[in-house]
């Protein structure tokens, strides 16, 4: 069956830190990954796109690589602030567009 | 520009009632959408729609229906409430499908409890 995994639902670190998230998906031939940023009661907000032919995006404090090989897209935030705090939800371009289930980051001060 | 309006905020039915979950969008975007969030479930498309006049269903379709009788308007409506139907109810907008970059632009969410 197909599915999209992400490390784990939550993850604190300090701040200042690098916050690495990772994207791991079975069974999809993605043409591209996206990356969202989700706030508590507010709808999902676009961050990052990556295609298959890509290795690494960047966009100011964010990266994000994407291993076809492995299936798998990493996600990380430099110089981790507190505002950095939120959801961050991938999502797979496949012959629609499906999320994985999100990882809830805290940048603690 | 509003972007993507959903209403209402919040619901509360009781089962076997219906209702519709309004969706619009001032961009001029041809793709339009429903997810349900549940937690531990991640969003599931519902269903879609590539333009007015063509729907198609996504991975969790039952129990719903939609129309897209306008580029702006992309309803979702419920049949039948069941209290499986509670959830956090999202409508998604893209340019160009999801052919060009594919960036979806979210609506804030409709919370529907179904009791």
């Amino acid at each position: 069956s197909q599915k999209i995994e992400q490390n784990s639902e939550a993850l604190n670190i300090q701040e200042g830190k690098t916050a690495t998230l990772t994207c791991n998906y079975t069974n999809y031939s993605p043409a591209y990954l996206q990356w969202y940023r989700q706030d508590p009661g507010r709808g999902p907000v676009f961050l990052l796109l990556i295609r298959e032919n890509e290795k690494e995006k960047r966009k100011e404090r964010l990266k994000v690589t994407f291993d076809t090989t492995l299936k798998q897209s990493l996600f990380h935030i430099t110089a981790s602030q507190p505002a950095d705090s939120a959801t961050y939800l991938c999502a797979l371009r496949s012959n629609n567009l499906f999320f994985g289930t999100g990882t809830r980051l805290t940048v603690i001060p | 520009n509003a972007g993507v309006t959903q209403t209402p905020k919040f619901q509360v039915l009781k089962t076997g009632q219906s209702m519709t979950l309004q969706c619009a969008q001032d961009m001029n975007h041809e793709y339009m959408s429903w997810y349900r969030q549940d937690p531990g479930m991640g969003l599931r498309l519902i269903h879609y729609s590539v333009g007015a006049g063509i729907t198609d269903q996504g991975e969790v379709p039952n129990g719903y229906n939609v129309s897209r009788s306008t580029t702006e308007d992309f309803p979702l409506r419920l049949l039948s409430a069941a209290p499986s139907q509670t959830s956090v109810y999202f409508c998604a907008s893209s340019y160009m499908g999801l052919a060009l970059t594919g960036e979806l632009f979210f609506g804030e969410g409709s919370r529907l409890t179904v009791l």
